[in-house]
């Protein structure tokens, strides 16, 4: 696509449930990434897919969350038993260093917007 | 590691008035340093980047930085501010190393508000 495309832009839960947040990337971009934006935390990193492989999941803050990558297009953020600190804009970014120049050019996506109540 | 520091919260300017947002990083390999900008409800879009090439970088809606090694920072300016400019900025700072390759580490953000 034109861009890199996220649903739902807005979800809102009952704490406890699990919600599935969906990013499809630009294509042909190999590199894909899940940042979190909340009030007073800025953007944090979650996880980082090259192709479908996730080399760098460092940023995800409790076994809750889980992503995954599939044909090296779509991704898919898993948050299970929601708590309402989970509440958050989900970004997802996607790259490809052979157009960026190798360089780490994020393109963003709109964001989904989570609220736990 | 990298880290990035952006000094100011929030900044209000008159809308003709220079606008100036700090960043300051600190960054263990030679970085690449980016400069984003969130409208409201949009996605981050780059303003500009910085990758070892001019120290001057010149960008998108007339923002240009600079790139000084021995003061680690990068600050964004524009000359005249105009009243489309209000938005969320956002420094990051890429370590470009190992299995993060492309990895952005963030500032907390400037909220810029133009006044007319």
């Amino acid at each position: 696509g034109a861009g890199v495309s996220q649903s739902p832009s807005n979800k809102v839960t009952e704490k406890g449930k699990d919600v599935e947040l969906r990013c499809d990337p630009i294509s042909g971009h190999t590199a894909l990434y899940w940042y979190r934006q909340s009030l007073g935390q800025g953007l944090e990193f979650l996880i980082y897919f090259q192709g479908n492989s996730a080399p760098d999941k460092s940023g995800l803050p409790s076994d809750r969350f889980s992503a995954e990558r599939t044909g090296g297009s779509v991704s898919t953020l898993t948050i299970q038993r929601t708590q309402q600190e989970d509440s958050a804009v989900y970004l997802c970014a996607s790259s490809s260093p052979l157009t960026s120049g190798g360089i780490g050019e994020l393109f963003f996506g709109e964001g989904s917007r989570l609220t736990v109540l | 590691a990298q880290s990035v520091t952006q000094l100011g919260s929030h900044v209000s300017v008159s809308e003709g008035a220079l606008v100036l947002l700090r960043c300051n990083y600190s960054s263990s390999v030679p970085p690449y340093l980016f400069w984003y900008v969130q409208y409201p409800n949009q996605g981050l879009q780059l303003l500009l980047k910085y990758t070892s090439a001019a120290t001057l970088v010149k960008g998108i809606n007339g923002f240009e930085a600079e790139f000084k090694k021995s003061e680690t920072s990068f600050h964004l300016t524009k000359p005249s501010a105009h009243m489309s400019d209000a938005a969320e900025y956002f420094c990051a700072v890429s370590g470009l190393r190992g299995t993060s390759y492309g990895k952005l580490t963030f500032g907390q953000g400037t909220i810029l508000t133009v006044h007319p």
